[in-house]
Formats: C-alpha cells, sequence, structure tokens
C-alpha cells in the first residue's frame, strides 16, 4: 500500500534559523513527489514536483531535494510569512495516478 | 491566472439534510479530484474524474455521497443524509493530465459544519 508520512508533525523555529521538513514515503512506480503550502482555512497551494532521485528544486528560501525513500524540505532563513503547514504527496500508478497525501508539518517561524 | 472556482465557501447544514458543493476547475483540465481534509490531517480523496468518468471512488461512502461530472467540465458533490461526522473541508483540484507526473491545484475549498 502506498503510503506517505511526514516529521516533524510541529516545528517552531526563529526568524532565520533554517531547517528541513521530512517526508518518507512507501511507493511502487513512482510518478511524482509533491509538495504544497496551506495557509488556514484555505486549499492547498502547489510549490513542487519531483520526479527521480538526485532532483532538486528552489523557490525563494525554498529548496525540496529527492531520494528514492524520502524528500526534504530544506528552510533557509525563514520568515513569518513563511508559517504554514506543509504537505507532501505522492502519485503512482497503483493508486490510480490519485495524489496521496501526508499528514503535513505546521510550521510557526516566530520574528 | 487560472483558478479552481469551488462555492460555497462555507456551509451550516442540520444532520440528516443534504447539502451540495460545486465545482469549476481549470479550463482544459481532463482530471477532476474531490477530496475531504479533516483539522489537522492531510487530504483523502474522495472520488477523481477522468473527462466525465469515474477513475476512483474507493472511499467515497457511496450510500450518502454521490459526485457527478457532466460534459467533463465542472463537477457537483451531494452527501444526503449529512451526518455530524461530515464536518470537514472539502477540496476540488484538476490536473491536466490522469497518468501522472503533472502537479494538481486545489480551490479554496467548502468548509462544512454539521450541526
Amino acid at each position: 500500500e502506498d503510503q506517505v508520512t511526514q516529521s516533524p508533525e510541529a516545528l517552531r523555529l526563529q526568524e532565520g534559523e533554517s531547517s528541513s521538513l521530512n517526508c518518507s514515503y512507501t511507493v511502487s512506480g513512482l510518478r511524482g513527489l509533491f509538495w504544497y503550502r496551506q495557509d488556514p482555512g484555505k486549499g492547498p497551494e502547489f510549490l513542487f514536483t519531483l520526479y527521480s532521485a538526485g532532483e532538486e528544486k528552489e523557490k525563494e528560501r525554498l529548496k525540496a531535494t529527492l531520494t528514492k525513500k524520502e524528500s526534504f524540505l530544506h528552510i533557509t532563513a525563514p520568515k513569518p510569512e513563511d508559517s504554514a503547514t506543509y504537505l507532501c504527496a505522492v502519485q503512482a500508478p497503483g493508486s490510480s495516478y490519485k495524489l496521496i497525501f501526508g499528514s503535513g508539518t505546521r510550521l510557526l517561524v516566530r520574528p | 491566472e487560472a483558478e479552481v472556482a469551488q462555492s460555497p465557501r462555507y456551509k451550516i447544514t442540520e444532520k440528516s439534510q443534504a447539502v451540495a458543493f460545486w465545482c469549476d476547475p481549470i479550463s482544459g483540465h481532463a482530471t477532476l479530484y474531490w477530496y475531504r481534509q479533516i483539522l489537522g490531517q492531510g487530504p483523502e480523496l474522495l472520488v477523481q474524474f477522468q473527462d466525465e468518468s469515474v477513475v476512483d471512488d474507493s472511499q467515497l461512502p457511496k450510500d450518502r455521497f454521490s459526485a457527478e461530472r457532466l460534459k467533463g467540465v465542472d463537477s457537483t458533490l451531494k452527501i444526503q443524509p449529512a451526518e455530524l461526522g461530515d464536518s470537514a473541508m472539502y477540496l476540488c483540484a484538476s490536473s491536466w493530465s490522469g497518468t501522472g507526473g503533472t502537479e494538481a491545484f486545489f480551490g479554496q475549498g467548502t468548509r462544512l459544519t454539521v450541526v
């Protein structure tokens, strides 16, 4: 069964304190790994797609990396506006190509 | 900028009543998803359409939930009768391809409260 596990569940950082969020996955025939940002009361906002081990994507203070078993979302010098829940999802043929989500990491960046 | 449109944004209904949600995907997107998200959890798929056909509805409680996507464009999700446990955020998403590797874009969701 395809599964996604995210850690930690919650993370508190001081402004400027860099850290990483983890997404571990078990899936057969990965077609894509996706990172989303979700603000309270809103729908998830697409950030990155990663397709194969070794791939990296960057956007402002965020950098996503992928290995054969996990993905990391690195946040460099975060700002309070980076506070949100970050969701990881995988897509595979055995699951009808639906997005299978983890439970997310709630990030709080304090000024 | 193209967006997925959902309505209503908020809905309060009494248990045993019927409720319906509407979604208009990004133009040209063949795949449409309905997800349910309980507070503090990740979204879980209820139903997935490829054009007007259902691809996956394995987690849809079919005794009370129904979904349709007539003409392969907009979609409606219905609950009848609503139960207290149905209180959640209902999210619609669309993607260009249904064969994987393409990102899905989400609407703002409908927050349902059943009282």
